[in-house]
């Protein structure tokens, strides 16, 4: 079975542009998340969906990140306009069930440096 | 609120040593889920153990051993006879059981640095 996987691998983009991160959970997977590990932070989530609507984005830090699942097999993580603070590596990770069966399977991150 | 704490935010050693990762958690929930994750150079995170909290009956697979003690809240995770490839950091993480959505909380990581 594929795991989970992310695109692009790294993004370079400049200050003010558009930036698009997305996300295939592993398949029969119910939960999706989004986390951002940066070096001061750590790893952070910012924002999880069960059967592809938003439970909780408390951790989205401002309103220029947004994430949308529009189905069970596909999530994007947008940030517009992007600044040069939001570099850091960008995992999703995917689950299947409740809190019994919560392993969480993590992507290989998006590696997004912002000039 | 659920809060993760490593200590140690970085150990070397020197291959064929054994070395222990600690870990301290904070919760108000009675049933939890700990666990902990590696992340090799490469950037990926890899899952190792899950533990529920009323199982507090020590794990071993292979070299890695995991030690849970509700009394201390602790969850220390060892790594016997070191090897280079266990270079990597190392994440503990927290789940309460109440929270509706698999939440994970982590802890800061350690970095562990194996030397031949």
């Amino acid at each position: 079975d594929a795991g989970v996987i992310q695109s692009p691998r790294h993004e370079v983009t400049e200050m003010g542009q558009e930036v698009t991160l997305r996300c295939k959970p592993i398949s029969g997977h119910d939960y999706l998340f989004w986390y951002r590990q940066t070096m001061m932070r750590g790893l952070e989530l910012l924002i999880y969906f069960n059967n592809n609507v938003p439970i909780d984005d408390s951790g989205m830090p401002e309103d220029r990140f947004s994430a949308k699942m529009p189905n069970a097999s596909f999530s994007t993580l947008k940030i517009q306009p992007s600044e040069p603070r939001d570099s850091a590596v960008y995992f999703c990770a995917s689950s299947k069930g409740g809190p019994a069966n919560n392993e969480q399977f993590f992507g290989p991150g998006t590696r997004l440096t912002v000039l | 609120a659920q809060k993760v704490t490593q200590a140690q935010t970085e150990i070397s050693v020197v291959e064929k040593e054994d070395v222990t990762l600690d870990c301290v958690y904070e919760t108000r929930d009675t049933t939890y889920y700990l666990f902990w994750y590696k992340q090799p150079p490469s950037g990926e995170l890899v899952f190792l153990i899950r533990r529920n909290s009323f199982d507090e009956q020590n794990e071993i697979s292979g070299r890695y051993s995991w030690n849970f003690q509700k009394s201390t809240s602790s969850f220390n995770f060892t790594i016997t006879a070191s090897q280079v490839v266990d270079s990597a950091v190392y994440f503990c993480a927290l789940s309460e059981i109440n929270n509706a959505g698999n939440m994970l909380t982590f802890g800061g990581g350690t970095r562990l640095m194996v030397k031949p």
